[in-house]
């Protein structure tokens, strides 16, 4: 599968605990995304990379929240202190250098992460 | 603030009937619209995408229609079989440098056999 990949596909932890999560892009995507969806509705963007390079945050994405690309590869998404406001279905993307039309994002399957 | 938004909610159609889902947008601004398909479980999965210098864009038994008179967009899926069961998402792009996607809530479709 040359997809997404996206790991843990579930995690559940305690409030207060720290979650890390990985994201794998297509291989030869130089761009990264991370985005958030809860229960019926769309994905909400939260971070954006070009290489190693994080170039947009949302203010979705708390000082709890940190995103790391570190060598333009794979992707790390941490919550730290987690609360129950924070259970959703973390989405990861990756696209192509190049003009909007010419590079959909493709997006993996998603870690949810529910809080207790 | 600025928003996508979509008409329906849910769509019930019988199988091989065709399908059309609507989306309004909002920013006039907006130069790239795109439609992902999710099924229960998994991300969502690129349908068909469409510059705002289009109206008209067509795919695999799917066409996505833009009037940018009304900022209005649909898919349309021809035939409708029952894996396009799934919610359709819109999403728009302000395009340029700015690669943020902004979805819609999204409309749940059920194709009938």
């Amino acid at each position: 599968d040359t997809g997404v990949s996206q790991n843990p596909r579930h995690k559940i932890t305690k409030r207060g605990q720290n979650v890390t999560f990985r994201c794998d892009p297509i291989s030869e995507h130089n761009r990264l995304y991370w985005y958030r969806q809860t229960l019926g509705q769309g994905p909400e963007f939260l971070t954006y990379f070009q290489n190693e390079a994080q170039l947009e945050k949302s203010r979705l994405l708390s000082d709890r929240f940190s995103a790391e690309r570190p060598k333009g590869s794979f992707s790390t998404l941490e919550i730290q202190r987690t609360e129950q406001g924070d259970s959703a279905m973390y989405l990861c993307a990756s696209s192509q250098t190049g003009t909007w039309y010419n590079s959909p994002l493709h997006f993996g399957n998603g870690t949810r992460l529910t809080v207790t | 603030g600025e928003s996508v938004g979509l008409h329906l909610p849910t769509l019930s159609v019988q199988e091989g009937d065709n399908s059309i889902i609507n989306c309004a947008y909002s920013n006039s601004a907006s130069d790239y619209f795109i439609w992902y398909k999710q099924e229960s479980g998994k991300g969502p999965q690129f349908i068909i995408d469409i510059r705002s210098n289009m109206d008209k864009r067509q795919g695999q038994r799917v066409t996505v229609l833009l009037n940018k008179t009304v900022k209005h967009l649909s898919l349309q899926i021809a035939a409708t079989q029952p894996g396009d069961s799934a919610v359709y998402f819109c999403a728009e792009g302000p395009g340029g440098s700015n690669y943020k996607l902004t979805f819609g809530k999204g409309t749940l479709l059920t194709v009938n056999p």
